[in-house]
């Protein structure tokens, strides 16, 4: 099967910019989680999505949202870009059902100017 | 408050050594999953190991395993006959069970195999 992917791989905004960043998970997995990966905080759960339904969210702000579509990819959109949302973005995609193991995509490297 | 604390920010060990990774958790759940993931220099986050809380024996694979001491909420890693490839940050992780995948993590232990 092939792995979790993950576009772009690399991106440079500016301040107050938007960015959508897009995950396509194993096949025959339905949920998809997004986490930030930051030197300063480490990784934090964004928000997971199973059969196009948010299942579970962490705490950031509402700039942060994403969503599922039927063929259980997922974006990840952020607006209003911050000079702090400069982060790798990683997805993981899992089966969802009574597996809890992820598996990560190759992630998306964001930089904020 | 659900955290993983990995006390070790850098460890060494020499090839073909042995060497144990140290992780401590709080949850208040009695059913949840355990992980130990590797990161390389490439940023691939990568499964090695993983425990469900409920069993008792401790997880194997290949030359990684786990010490597994639920009431001490302790959850170590041991990498037996170490490899240059081994060298990356290791976290440790835990989500509870139920509808769904949250993960916890801790901040990471960078490790170095050095020849």
């Amino acid at each position: 099967k092939a792995g979790v992917t993950q576009t772009p791989r690399y991106l440079i905004k500016t301040r107050g910019q938007q960015v959508t960043l897009s995950c396509s998970p194993i096949s025959g997995h339905r949920s998809v989680s997004w986490y930030q990966q930051t030197p300063g905080q480490g990784l934090q759960f964004l928000f997971e999505y199973f059969s196009e339904t948010q299942r579970n969210k962490g705490n950031f702000p509402g700039r942060f949202s994403g969503r599922q579509f039927s063929n259980s990819r997922s974006e990840m959109n952020v607006s209003t870009l911050e000079l702090g949302d400069s982060a790798l973005y990683l997805c993981a995609s899992s089966s969802g059902l009574t597996t809890y193991e992820q598996y990560f995509g190759p992630g998306t490297r964001l930089t904020v100017t | 408050a659900q955290t993983v604390t990995q006390s070790q920010p850098e460890m060494s060990v020499q090839e073909a050594e042995t060497v144990t990774l140290s992780c401590t958790y709080d949850t208040s759940e009695s059913n949840y999953y355990l992980f130990w993931y590797k990161q390389p220099p490439s940023r691939q986050m990568i499964l090695v190991i993983r425990q469900e809380a409920y069993k008792q024996q401790n997880a194997t694979e290949n030359r990684f395993s786990v010490n597994f001491q639920k009431a001490a909420k302790s959850f170590s890693l041991k990498i037996s006959d170490s490899q240059l490839g081994d060298t990356a940050m290791y976290f440790c992780a835990f989500v509870n069970a139920g509808n769904n995948r949250k993960l916890i993590w801790g901040l990471g232990t960078s490790l170095g195999v050095n020849p």
